[in-house]
């Protein structure tokens, strides 16, 4: 398997506009993570989906942020509109629960909104 | 909600070794995790250590946990320029399968 595949590895945009980060987990897992992460606040979690289901969302910083998961090898978040302040790397992450849990990351999307 | 922490930074000499502190809140976690992060890459499982050991080693890593004192520690023998990185420790605890992260501890090492 190639891991988990993010896309795109960057994106710049200008306040105000969308942006739609993609993430296609490992095959077979069924856990889905959103990261996001800044040198002012470390790694947080965003969101977490278990078999396509959101779980826990309670990381979502706003109304602004949304993310999907239509089946078991992709999901997008979806950033509208986007402000500076959401400049950081976002990493999504997989998982196949069950005993010891090893997150398997993504090589992260560097947004920065200008 | 549950806390993992950790100091920021660490510098080293080549050579020497490395000791990355971790204290942890969530008395019913049953499983610690180091993870690496290399510069633009994501993070990457290093090692783990199931609740009811207290110690593992591999290779020239070394991860202590005393539980009584909710404190992990990875101790990296002969610290190579190569293991510059960020070390995050996690936690997953019983009916949960989120990893609660630290913040990070960024490992430099020079000559």
């Amino acid at each position: 398997d190639a891991g988990v595949i993010q896309s795109p590895r960057h994106e710049v945009t200008e306040m105000g506009q969308e942006v739609t980060l993609r993430c296609k987990p490992i095959s077979g897992h069924n856990s889905l993570f959103w990261y996001r992460q800044t040198m002012m606040r470390g790694l947080e979690l965003l969101i977490y989906f278990n078999n396509n289901v959101p779980i826990d969302d309670s990381g979502m910083p706003e109304d602004r942020f949304s993310a999907k998961m239509p089946n078991a090898s992709f999901s997008t978040l979806k950033i509208q509109p986007s402000e500076p302040r959401d400049s950081a790397v976002y990493f999504c992450a997989s998982s196949q629960q069950g005993g010891h849990t090893e997150a398997f990351f993504g090589q992260g999307t560097r947004l920065t909104v200008v | 909600g549950e806390d993992v922490e950790q100091s920021l930074f660490l510098s080293v000499r080549e050579g020497d070794s490395s000791v990355i502190n971790c204290t942890y809140t969530d008395s019913s976690s049953t499983y610690l995790y180091w993870y690496k992060q290399e510069p633009g890459a994501g993070l990457q499982l290093l090692t783990y250590i199931f609740s009811n050991m207290d110690m593992k080693q591999d290779q020239r890593l070394t991860v202590l946990l005393n539980k009584k004192d909710k404190h992990l520690s990875l101790r990296i023998a002969d610290t190579q320029t190569g293991d510059s990185a960020i070390y995050f420790c996690a936690e997953t605890s019983i009916g949960s399968y989120i990893p609660t992260f630290g913040r990070g501890t960024s490992l430099i090492v020079h000559p």
